[in-house]
């Protein structure tokens, strides 16, 4: 069965950083798009970052609100993607989802999530 | 705010038909960029009901159907069923962003 499971989120201080995992199963992550999305509470969804393919050399891109704080990498060894957020403020407070996309290209979509891990920035 | 606008509610009866606009620019859905369709429900994560604009991923029942003209583009759903209440977002590409663009959510409710 194809899956995403995310993991890592819990309550940070504001200026803290955390590191969210994202472990794939029933497919092979090097060769899929990897992108991030968040949503806070009653709020819509945001589109976070993304790391494109191995054909196309992992390349990232991130939301102009994240860029700078917000790292996308991977370890294929163990078939998991990571976002390493740092210098982390309160409006990051969200559910995080690991998303895999359909290509590589900008017309992509969504087909495959996880099942969301809650990132709470407060004092 | 986001990029793609659409109605934050939407409601029907049984049986009934309703749709749900999402409303972009001339850098996402007036260049070109398919439009893809996502719904949500309480406690769960999104999932694919529309992509490329107008096709269903397998499952999906052809009660939904997509559509996009010009800067702007539409859910449709016929036959109105309880199970049909949830949030639904609309999402495409921003060239100006060079980023994913999704809509603001809708609600719906059935009757």
């Amino acid at each position: 069965e194809v899956q995403l499971v995310e993991s890592g989120g819990g309550l940070v201080q504001p200026g803290g950083s955390l590191k969210l995992s994202c472990a794939a199963s029933g497919f092979t992550l090097s060769g899929s798009a990897m992108h991030w999305v968040r949503q806070a509470s009653g709020k819509g969804l945001e589109w976070v970052g993304r790391s494109r393919s191995k054909a196309n050399s992992y390349a990232t891109a991130y939301a102009a609100s994240v860029k700078g704080r917000f790292t996308i990498s991977r370890d294929d060894s163990k078939n998991t993607a990571y976002l390493q957020m740092n210098s982390l403020k309160t409006e990051d407070t969200a559910v995080y989802y690991c998303t895999r996309r359909s290509s590589d290209d900008s017309s992509g979509y969504y087909y495959v999530w996880g099942q969301g891990t809650l990132v709470t920035v407060s004092s | 705010q986001s990029v793609l606008t659409q109605p934050p509610s939407v409601s029907g009866a049984p049986g009934q038909r309703v749709t749900i606009s999402c409303t972009g620019n001339s850098s996402n859905i007036g260049a070109g960029y398919d439009v893809h369709w996502y719904h949500r429900f309480p406690g769960t994560a999104p999932k694919l009901l529309i992509y490329d604009n107008t096709n269903r991923p397998s499952g999906v029942p052809d009660r939904f159907s997509g559509s996009k003209s010009g800067t702007s583009a539409s859910l449709a759903i016929t036959g109105l069923q309880a199970e049909d209440e949830a949030d639904y977002y609309c999402q495409s590409y921003d060239s100006s962003l060079s980023g994913s663009v999704f809509g603001g959510g809708t609600k719906l409710t059935v009757l």
